[in-house]
């Protein structure tokens, strides 16, 4: 079974500063990764993604997120925060053998004040 | 530039009642999947369609019903609603085809936002 635990339901952070948003996972295999960010009463919006290769993957929006294996990690950052970056952020795993099948995070609410 | 629609955007409904909400994608992609968005707990699959013809149970379908009509609409039942089935309800599609796409992002709806009394 696939799994992603967000482990922080909030960050809050003041604008400029940097953002962190955590993400581990469980996958049989090597994963496909994925971050999305909702804002109020819209569908998820692709960020990124990591698949292969170099373990830092860049993204929308100034985002970018640290594949690490050893620590079955897929962190979300931004080095400068923006009030506008304010929302929900999703975590997604589907593992190599799953095509089909995305697991999701709880989701991590990030506010960011000016 | 559409990308996936779904009708309709909110709805009420009695205990009881029936109500088939619909999906439609103009990004000519194979796969679709209805997903249930609850506080704290993410987003869990109800069910998916693969390919046009084909449909499987995710994690959450007892209560519900799909069907492929086509390759654009992938349509999700409720046949009696339980107040259990309150929720935000999204529908997605992902390009690519047959088993090679896994690395291609899911494109979401605005979803439905269904509450049952």
């Amino acid at each position: 079974a696939q799994s992603v635990a967000q482990p922080e339901d909030q960050v809050n952070v003041a604008e400029g500063n940097p953002l962190t948003v955590k993400c581990t996972y469980s996958v049989s295999g090597n994963p496909y990764l994925f971050w999305y960010v909702q804002y109020p009463n819209r569908g998820l919006q692709f960020l990124l993604k990591y698949i292969t290769g170099d373990n830092l993957v860049k993204g929308s929006y100034g985002f970018e997120a640290e594949f690490n294996k050893s620590q079955t990690s897929f962190h979300l950052k931004k080095p400068s925060a923006l009030v506008s970056d304010s929302a929900l952020y999703f975590c997604a795993v589907r593992g190599l053998n799953n095509d089909y099948k995305l697991s999701f995070g709880a989701g991590t609410t990030v506010t960011v004040r000016a | 530039n559409a990308g996936v629609t779904q009708t309709p955007k909110f709805q009420v409904l009695k205990t009881g009642q029936s109500m088939t909400l619909q999906c439609a994608q103009d990004m000519n992609h194979n796969s679709m999947y209805w997903y249930r968005q609850d506080p704290g707990m993410g987003l869990r699959l109800i069910y998916y369609s693969a390919s046009e013809g084909t449909t499987d149970k995710g994690e959450v379908p007892n209560g519900y019903n799909v069907s492929r009509l086509n390759k654009r609409e992938f349509s999700l039942r409720l046949e009696s609603a339980a107040p259990s089935q309150t929720s935000v309800y999204f529908c997605a599609s992902t390009g690519g085809g047959g088993t090679g796409m896994g690395n291609q992002p899911q494109h979401f709806g605005d979803g439905t936002r269904l509450s049952i009394l």
